[in-house]
């Protein structure tokens, strides 16, 4: 079956400090992939996503992602955490059209961002 | 340039009744997504709308249906609830079917079946 997991519940960075958000995925053929997050009552936004060319892509609120064809993993980086950052992060997978699913979500991984 | 409407923002339902909840895109969209998001868990896609027809449907059963009418704003529709039904509904909207689109999300309703 076609999955999507990002391991950690909880990531809990010091403001300053880079924070990394881990994803990997169980999807035949060439996957595209996304990040959202989600503010409290708020919807959920786009942050980025990878199509295809450069494993490393860029983002809004200076979030980049890095893909990984070989481990199967699209991690969420930034340099340096901001306490606004803190906020629930999911990742998720666009397969190939002969999926009857449109986008495969991870559980999410909540973000703590401690001054 | 208004984003992504949803309404109502909160309903209550009892099993067994029926719910529809409506979502406008955002302006020069044209493709509607609904998801469920169970508290704690990720978005699960239901069904995708494109030219007022189904284009995908995820895993779900045939209590829940949709509408696209030619503005481009949708409806959920969903009978004889359970209580399993509970949850955030989220609409996104796109330009357009391709996989590659990022979506734009609404507020989402929060549908409670007591």
């Amino acid at each position: 079956a076609q999955s999507v997991a990002q391991p950690e519940d909880q990531v809990n960075v010091a403001e300053g400090n880079p924070l990394t958000v881990k994803c990997t995925y169980s999807v035949s053929g060439n996957p595209y992939l996304f990040w959202y997050v989600q503010y409290p009552n708020r919807g959920l936004q786009f942050l980025l996503k990878y199509i295809t060319g450069d494993n490393l892509v860029k983002g809004s609120y200076g979030f980049e992602a890095e893909f990984n064809k070989s481990q199967t993993s699209f991690h969420l980086k930034k340099p340096s955490a901001l306490v606004s950052d803190s906020a629930l992060y999911f990742c998720a997978v666009s397969p190939p059209l002969d999926s009857n699913y449109q986008l495969i979500w991870g559980a999410g991984t909540k973000l703590i961002i401690k001054p | 340039d208004a984003g992504v409407t949803q309404s109502p923002t909160h309903l209550i339902k009892t099993r067994g009744q029926q719910v529809t909840l409506r979502c406008s895109p955002k302006s020069g969209h044209d493709t509607v997504s609904w998801y469920q998001q169970a508290l704690g868990q990720g978005p699960q896609f239901i069904f995708q709308y494109y030219e007022e027809e189904e284009r995908q449907r995820g895993n779900f059963p045939d209590r829940f249906s949709g509408h696209q009418f030619p503005n481009y704003s949708s409806e959920l529709n969903v009978n004889a609830l359970l209580l399993g039904d509970s949850a955030l509904y989220l609409c996104a909207s796109s330009p357009g079917p391709t996989r590659d689109n990022e979506q734009f999300f609404g507020p989402g309703t929060r549908l409670t079946v007591l």
